[in-house]
């Protein structure tokens, strides 16, 4: 049974950096073909995919936030890290980590985790 | 970028209803597409992967079509579960991108 669980601030300031963890069972991602992602909704609007490793430590992340964004593996801990620099309050949103499956999807979600950026 | 739009942004029907809806990618994906339902609240869940296949567990009115860069969505006959919203995802391109989403209301 694979699950994901979000863990991370729920509150951070303009400017700050936001660091999110991903905690995952069920799979290894040292499997190959395994991939974990990161996908962030602000309150009332649309999914929108943020970043993506694989098994083989490759990395993607979206265009529109690159500079900002770092996701990182550590296989021994089930966990998959994500890094945000310099947040901004259009950065509010819940962030939900996946896991993305042999069929390229996202098969299995976490909750989510709500973050605030507020002074 | 691979642009995903989807249409209609909102729709409102009855239960019982056939419903479709529409997304389109700004260049062909072959069949690498996904359709995922997200009820208030929750996680988005997967409905279809591959344009067409039904994920383990989705009732079959759920279906899928299309490929290159005009794929939909059908619900053969809607049920009170199923208003929730829709989200279109390519997975063509190694940047996945997401549509906008479908609002499917009660009339």
């Amino acid at each position: 049974q694979i699950t994901l669980k979000e863990s991370g601030p729920t509150l951070v300031k303009p400017t700050q950096t936001l660091t999110l963890t991903c905690t995952f069972s069920g799979f290894s991602l040292s499997t190959s073909g395994v991939g974990v992602g990161w996908i962030r909704q602000p309150p009332g609007k649309a999914l929108e995919w943020l970043a993506l490793i694989y098994w083989n430590d490759d990395k993607r992340y979206s265009p529109s936030l690159k500079s900002r964004l770092t996701i990182t593996k550590d296989t021994s801990k089930n966990q998959v890290v994500l890094t945000m620099t310099n947040m901004d309050p259009v950065d509010t949103a819940t962030y939900y980590c996946a896991h993305r499956g042999y069929n390229w999807n996202f098969d299995y979600w976490g909750q989510g985790t709500l973050v605030t950026v507020s002074s | 970028d691979i642009q995903m739009t989807q249409s209609p942004s909102s729709l409102s029907a009855s239960v019982g209803n056939r419903v479709t809806i529409t997304c389109r990618a700004s260049q062909s994906i072959n069949i690498y597409l996904n359709w995922y339902q997200q009820k208030p609240g929750k996680a988005p869940k997967l409905l279809i992967y591959a344009a067409s296949s039904l994920q383990s567990g989705v009732p079959s009115r759920f279906s899928g079509g299309g490929s290159g860069t005009a794929f939909t969505l059908t619900i053969s006959s809607l049920q009170p579960e199923d208003f929730a919203t829709y989200y279109c995802q390519q997975s063509y391109s190694t940047l996945y991108t997401f549509g906008g989403g479908t609002k499917v209301e009660i009339k």
